[in-house]
């Protein structure tokens, strides 16, 4: 049973508009949420995070948004640019014996067409 | 800047060969993790570790087992390679008071 879903195995926008990724969660203990990027034949990369007890995170193109009472969180890109072409990994994290251990969505590929 | 390396970025194999792979992180963080990633199933955890010796099953043990002997080492052992053990496997390192996880290039791995 999947607790961290991402409904949409892909999306495609154009260079300039916003990218909007969403991410559903059931496990009401997970208390951080993160965003990985992948590229192909690499290892994801962390892009931006956000605590149980915040709204919203920004950095630079990139925010974040969780709403606690939806399990819901979504990354928006604005503006998506080419190299923005990746596969995103949202994942939900919990405390376990004094480490932090994720679970991750199953992935959105995101294109950017120029 | 923290680095993960894994001993091969690509390896080819015959079932039931036992293989190994090795990651090395170098910013003597406490926990290690091993995924696979395959499409269309996102990461999924096979075992972690958050400290030398120790180890903890994760989502898909069954098949593998680990070996942390050193707190920069993290080995994934395949007792005997199947077919439907091929896979991209992605190790992972991170520290107790952080969530974010840093993550090496992935081993590419083909079981004929």
């Amino acid at each position: 049973d999947q607790q961290v879903k991402q409904n949409s195995p892909s999306l495609s926008v154009q260079e300039g508009r916003i990218s909007i990724l969403n991410c559903d969660y059931t496990n009401s203990m997970f208390d951080y949420f993160l965003w990985y990027k992948k590229y192909p034949a690499e290892g994801p990369t962390f892009l931006i995070s956000i605590s149980s007890i915040k709204d919203k995170n920004e950095d630079g193109r990139f925010t974040v948004f969780l709403n606690k009472s939806a399990k819901h969180l979504s990354l928006h890109i604005v503006p998506s640019q080419p190299g923005d072409s990746a596969v995103y990994f949202c994942a939900a994290s919990r405390a376990s014996g004094g480490s932090y251990i994720p679970t991750f969505g199953r992935g959105t590929s995101l294109i950017v067409h120029p | 800047d923290v680095k993960v390396t894994q001993s091969s970025r690509y390896l080819v194999k015959r079932t039931g060969e036992k293989v190994f792979l090795e990651c090395v992180q170098d910013m003597d963080h406490e926990n290690m993790f091993w995924y696979r990633q395959d499409p269309g199933l996102g990461l999924r955890l096979i075992y972690f570790s958050y400290d030398v010796k120790m180890k903890e099953k994760g989502d898909i043990p069954e098949g593998y087992s680990v070996s942390r002997e050193k707190k920069e080492r993290f080995s994934l052992i395949l007792e005997s390679a199947s077919t439907n053990q091929t896979s991209m496997y992605l190790c992972a390192s991170s520290t107790d008071s952080t969530y974010e996880q840093y993550f090496g290039p992935g081993t590419r791995l083909t079981v004929t």
